[in-house]
């Protein structure tokens, strides 16, 4: 069972920030949180990951609370082309996906 | 750098035959897993590969297995095929380290009539 909840779905406007949460309450010491994304019809891409400190890459920020039962990932600027399903996963030796969240991006 | 690369990328069997589907991960790579994409069940881990050894599975029945090849190369392959096998099977590719980002490829989509 994914060890993760996300929500099923999420809308936000064009250009503007995505804020897409992720609980993950029973996560050990040694999980890190890992977010992927699949675009329509394409295999799941790599999106951030971090262990314990907010992380910032080309696409996207994490922000991991304090206790780590939950974090967040942020698109400072969404695009029509971030249109994807968003799983957020603990990594331990394979990766479960859970449902993750589907978000659309309004024009 | 290429990519992750699958093949075929469209397959269509009839029930009780079997298939192989094939996976050839980044150069460098050494780690393979392999997972099934259905709408019901969403992306499901059948097993990774690691230096021509499996070192995980998931919870599938023995007719899905697997084999990888010392330039790292990965085949799946499906026997006595069931109608409930159609689905899209991706691969994945990693240097092998247990945190380590993974690279998909595009997938096999399979139908099984």
């Amino acid at each position: 069972d994914a060890k993760t909840t996300q929500p099923n779905s999420m809308e936000s406007n064009e250009e503007e920030p995505v804020h897409l949460p992720c609980n993950h309450s029973t996560i050990s010491g040694t999980d890190y949180i890992h977010w992927y994304r699949q675009l329509p019809s394409q295999g799941p891409e790599y999106v951030i990951h971090g262990l314990t400190s907010n992380v910032n890459n080309r696409m996207a920020s994490l922000a991991i609370a304090e206790d780590r039962k939950s974090s967040t990932l942020i698109l400072h600027r969404a695009t029509l082309r971030d249109a994807a399903v968003y799983y957020c996963i603990l990594l331990d030796d394979k990766i479960i996906f859970g449902k993750g969240t589907r978000l659309h991006i309004l024009p | 750098k290429a990519g992750v690369t699958q093949t075929p990328r469209y397959l269509i069997k009839t029930r009780g035959q079997q298939v192989t589907l094939s996976c050839s991960p980044i150069s460098g790579h050494r780690s393979v897993s392999w997972y099934q994409q259905t709408p019901g069940q969403g992306l499901q881990f059948l097993f990774e590969y690691f230096s021509e050894t499996q070192r995980n599975k998931g919870n599938f029945p023995g007719r899905f297995s697997g084999r990888q090849f010392s330039n790292s190369r990965s085949e799946m392959n499906v026997s006595t095929l069931e109608l409930g096998d159609s689905a899209l099977y991706l691969c994945a590719s990693g240097f092998g380290g247990t945190w380590e980002t993974q690279y998909f490829g595009p997938g096999t989509r399979l139908l099984v009539l």
